[in-house]
């Protein structure tokens, strides 16, 4: 079983969908959690980071955080075609500790 | 926000040669610095670990003498892939984190598209 599990996709929404992403993970050693965004031939861009149980919001995007089922999500509201990308989760046991990456889900949105 | 700048974003090489690419944390100081492999479709796999002034740190499987790092100053990491073969065209991805702010999270570099013909 893999430390963190992220269902691949592709998701595909229309336009103005709420998107829902999740991910599961194992290791209850984890504290910081944190949701990339990443365009293809690009690197990672950081939307949301957080490190404690519960609900962060930034602009259309809310980051949740479940450390007692070991889930976490990541809504956008309103999506857009620019939306369009690979999301990754990521956490981490500390602060200077190494990432452990979710594979990814793909996500498409139509007009 | 902090920025880190990878260069070259692409390279193609022929195989034997050696390819060199710069990670730099451009507003910001970073006393480590992660490196990233990334295959088309897959997620990040981490190669090595970077620290300023001392070896780094290689994950499982990870040549050592192959893949070569140098992070010579707080503000700049190598990587350098030594004797290049096809299979080691991939994307290659830097990663670094604000030394001196508190819980600062990961920022990552564009990438660089490594081609060895």
């Amino acid at each position: 079983q893999k430390e963190v599990e992220q269902d691949p996709g592709p998701l595909s929404v229309p336009e103005g969908a709420i998107v829902s992403l999740n991910c599961t993970y194992s290791n209850s050693a984890f504290q910081y959690f944190m949701w990339y965004r990443q365009y293809s031939r690009k690197g990672p861009e950081l939307l949301m980071y957080t490190y404690s149980s519960g609900n962060k919001e930034d602009g259309r995007f809310t980051a949740q955080v479940d450390k007692s089922s070991k889930y976490i999500s990541l809504f956008i509201r309103d999506s857009q075609p620019s939306d369009s990308a690979t999301y990754l989760c990521a956490m981490s046991t500390g602060t200077a500790s190494k990432l452990t990456f979710g594979t990814g889900t793909r996500l498409q949105v139509t007009l | 926000g902090a920025v880190v700048s990878q260069h070259p974003s692409w390279v193609i090489c022929k195989s034997g040669t050696s390819v060199k690419i710069e990670c730099r944390s451009l507003d910001f100081q970073a006393t480590t610095m992660f490196w990233y492999r990334q295959f088309p479709k897959q997620s990040l796999m981490l190669m090595a670990t970077s620290n300023e002034g001392s070896k780094a740190t290689y994950e499982q499987g990870v040549e050592k003498d192959k893949f070569l790092i140098n992070h010579a100053s707080l503000t700049l990491s190598t990587l350098t892939v030594t004797s290049a073969h096809p299979e080691d065209s991939s994307f290659y991805i830097c990663s670094a984190r604000d030394s001196g702010a508190h819980n600062s999270p990961l920022h990552f570099g564009n990438g660089t598209r490594l081609t060895v013909t």
